[in-house]
């Protein structure tokens, strides 16, 4: 019963160099998140996708990419990563937008120096 | 603005009840969530309202009013294990989830 798996669990990073985190769910969700929590603020939506092979800024888009080849996968890239992108990152899934519980993996706390 | 707004930390003592709020402004309005994170793991949903009234869910309760952009999390016969962070959310007009900064509770024996 894996639900939401996030790899990798720890992650430092050299400003400047690039990065992907992988989203999994088996649940055959459709929607995907990808969120950023840091201190004293509420988490942040990234990007989310409502279907394989679709994709959509959330509120703090600037800095990432993101892809939807399979239904069950949600890729998050940073392409130059900077300090201001340390922080710990949370990928969800839902059915659907109304009333649907998001289901979060692990997370992943990354660290760029 | 979007914002909500929740104590940054609460304690209380094991066995007690505890109240956790959350007041919102928000443009819209299709249900309020409550989640549950314990420290460095992810959010787990607690509980969803959408209309005025109290949800009972075994020592949590959730209450809603709509008209005063009002909630709170009731938690009875507190346990150690309920330290934790409370999340609340608000989906708002266009379905976006819109998140507090989550309270802290510590629970003390």
């Amino acid at each position: 019963n894996a639900g939401v798996t996030q790899t990798p669990k720890f992650r430092v990073l050299k400003t400047g160099q690039s990065m992907t985190l992988l989203c999994a769910q088996d649940m055959n969700h459709e929607y995907m998140y990808w969120y950023r929590q840091d201190p004293g603020m509420g988490l942040r939506l990234i990007h989310y996708s409502v279907g394989e092979g679709t994709t959509a800024k959330g509120e703090v888009p600037d800095g990432y990419n993101v892809s939807r080849l399979k239904k069950q996968n949600f890729l998050l890239g940073l392409e130059s990563a900077a300090p201001s992108q340390t922080s710990v990152y949370f990928c969800a899934s839902s059915s659907g937008p109304e009333g649907e519980k998001l289901f979060f993996g692990s997370g992943t706390q990354l660290s760029v120096l | 603005g979007q914002n909500i707004d929740q104590p940054t930390e609460m304690t209380a003592t094991e066995g007690a009840i505890v109240q956790i709020n959350c007041t919102y402004q928000t443009s819209g309005f299709n249900g309020l969530f409550w989640y549950q994170q314990h420290a460095g793991e992810a959010p787990t949903f607690l509980s969803y309202n959408v209309l005025d009234g109290l949800e009972e869910k075994g020592r949590f309760s959730s209450f809603l009013s709509r008209s005063k952009g009002f909630s709170y999390l009731l938690l009875k016969e507190l346990q150690m294990k309920d330290s934790a962070s409370y999340l609340c959310a608000v989906m708002d007009s266009n379905y976006q989830l819109i998140w507090g900064a989550g309270t802290k509770l510590i629970i003390k024996p």
